[in-house]
């Protein structure tokens, strides 16, 4: 079945790289994704990759994607106060259906 | 300019009430969703539908369901409400034209049963 992994926590300090790794089960998920939650708020939409690339680059974030190894991760570069948040992989397949989340990455930033 | 807009925001009830929480999507979406939040802010979906098919993921109770009056609608119903329905709902819509499949979420409906 389809099973999304993630580790739970992640602290780190303020100017330091974050990583966020994940592991998905579905390898016929087209696009694999990065949300964010901030405390008390909705998931925002933070990127996402398409399933034939190796890496996305987005301003301070970067997604590296090894499809062999059903393996995603997330850095962010230069982690601010404001990045502390929960962080989910989410996986789809094409034809659109419900996200499958994994359990959420929770980034603490001290200062 | 709300794009996935819920109400009510935070809901206070009995168990064995019966309520219903709305969702809304003005962004000309096709298939909305419902997910649920438990306490330890696992995510899970509850529903998919648009106007062809309601997909129903097999662990929801059958006092769930979800009614949708047109397009832009997809509200909750929940019948005789048990203390493990607390929880947050997100509702979520999607284009079928979209690039990437990308979900957009309304801002959750924090549910507490007594």
């Amino acid at each position: 079945g389809e099973d999304v992994e993630q580790s739970l926590f992640l602290s780190v300090r303020e100017g330091d790289s974050s990583v966020i790794n994940c592991t998905y089960t579905d390898s016929s998920s087209t696009y694999l994704y990065w949300y964010k939650q901030e405390p008390g708020a909705g998931l925002q939409l933070l990127t996402y990759i398409f399933s034939n690339m190796d890496m996305k680059q987005d301003q301070r974030l970067t997604v590296l994607l090894n499809k062999k190894d059903k393996h995603l991760s997330l850095r962010i570069a230069d982690t601010q106060t404001g990045d502390s948040a929960i962080y989910f992989c989410a996986e789809s397949t094409m034809t659109g259906t419900a996200l499958i989340f994994g359990k959420g990455t929770t980034l603490s930033v001290s200062s | 300019d709300t794009a996935v807009s819920q109400t009510p925001k935070y809901l206070v009830t009995q168990m064995g009430n019966d309520k219903s929480i709305k969702c809304e999507q003005n962004l000309g979406h096709d298939t909305m969703y419902w997910y649920k939040q438990d306490s330890k802010k696992f995510l899970k979906i509850m529903f998919s539908y648009n106007n062809k098919e309601l997909i129903i993921n097999e662990t929801v109770p059958n006092r769930f369901s979800p009614k949708s009056p047109d397009k832009a609608h997809l509200n909750l119903h929940i019948n005789s409400l048990e203390l493990g329905d607390s929880a947050v709902y997100f509702c979520a819509s999607r284009s079928v034209d979209s690039t990437y499949n990308e979900q957009f979420f309304g801002p959750g409906t924090r549910l507490t049963v007594l």
